[in-house]
């Protein structure tokens, strides 16, 4: 069954830190994997897209890597600010049915002050 | 350029009554999702629609719910006989070509039902 897994659940760091989200998926055959952010109440943004020959993607603070081979993703978040309070969310595609994301139930992160 | 539009944002139905949510794709997108959250839950793909053309409803539940992109006006998800279980947010979501692959998929801020 193609699954997305995500850990931790929630975390709490303090403003200015840095912090890595991790993503399993049991996705097959991969496509691609996002990671996106909600914030409470709205919907998702688009963070990151890799398809399977990326091994990292950046997008300003945010750093997402992959290893199709364990089937693993993380995304670093570095020098946080509390706007960056938000679910990351992690969503892989299959290769048969590419435009079907299967999204993980994502990490609460909040920055405090 | 306006993005994914939804409405209503929030929607209150007694049971068994029906529900509409409408989605307006972005500008040159013809290409339409709808996912639905349910309450500390993933989002869960429902249908895909292209132009006047359902392409995958695998998500759909068989029964009470529908969902049409006609050629002229938005998209539209129909709930009938609404029941408790209906309660969630329900996200429209478009992109220019198949949203397979590397090509980003952009999702409205949402409509959340309440069934009362």
């Amino acid at each position: 069954k193609n699954q997305v897994e995500q850990s931790p659940q929630s975390l709490i760091i303090l403003e200015g830190k840095n912090c890595t989200l991790q993503c399993n998926y049991t996705v097959s055959p991969f496509s691609n994997l996002r990671w996106y952010k909600q914030d409470t109440g709205r919907g998702p943004v688009s963070l990151t897209i890799m398809t399977f020959s990326e091994n990292t993607k950046s997008n300003g603070r945010y750093t997402a890597t992959l290893d199709a081979d364990t089937k693993q993703s993380s995304l670093h978040i570095t020098a946080s600010q509390l706007s960056d309070s938000a679910s990351y969310i992690c969503v892989v595609s299959a290769m048969d049915s590419s435009y079907k994301l299967i999204f993980g139930s994502g990490t609460r992160l909040l920055v405090r002050p | 350029n306006a993005g994914v539009m939804q409405n209503p944002r929030h929607l209150v139905r007694r049971r068994g009554q029906e529900a509409r949510l409408r989605c307006s794709p972005m500008k040159g997108h013809s290409h339409v999702y709808w996912y639905r959250q349910l309450p500390e839950e993933g989002l869960k793909f429902m249908v895909y629609l292209q132009k006047e053309n359902i392409i995958d409803e695998s998500g759909m539940p068989k029964e009470r719910f529908s969902a049409e992109f006609p050629k002229e006006g938005p998209s539209i998800l129909r709930i009938q006989q609404v029941v408790r279980g209906d309660s969630a947010a329900y996200f429209c979501a478009s992109s220019p070509t198949d949203g397979g692959g590397g090509n980003t998929i952009y999702f409205g801020e949402g409509s959340w039902l309440t069934v009362v």
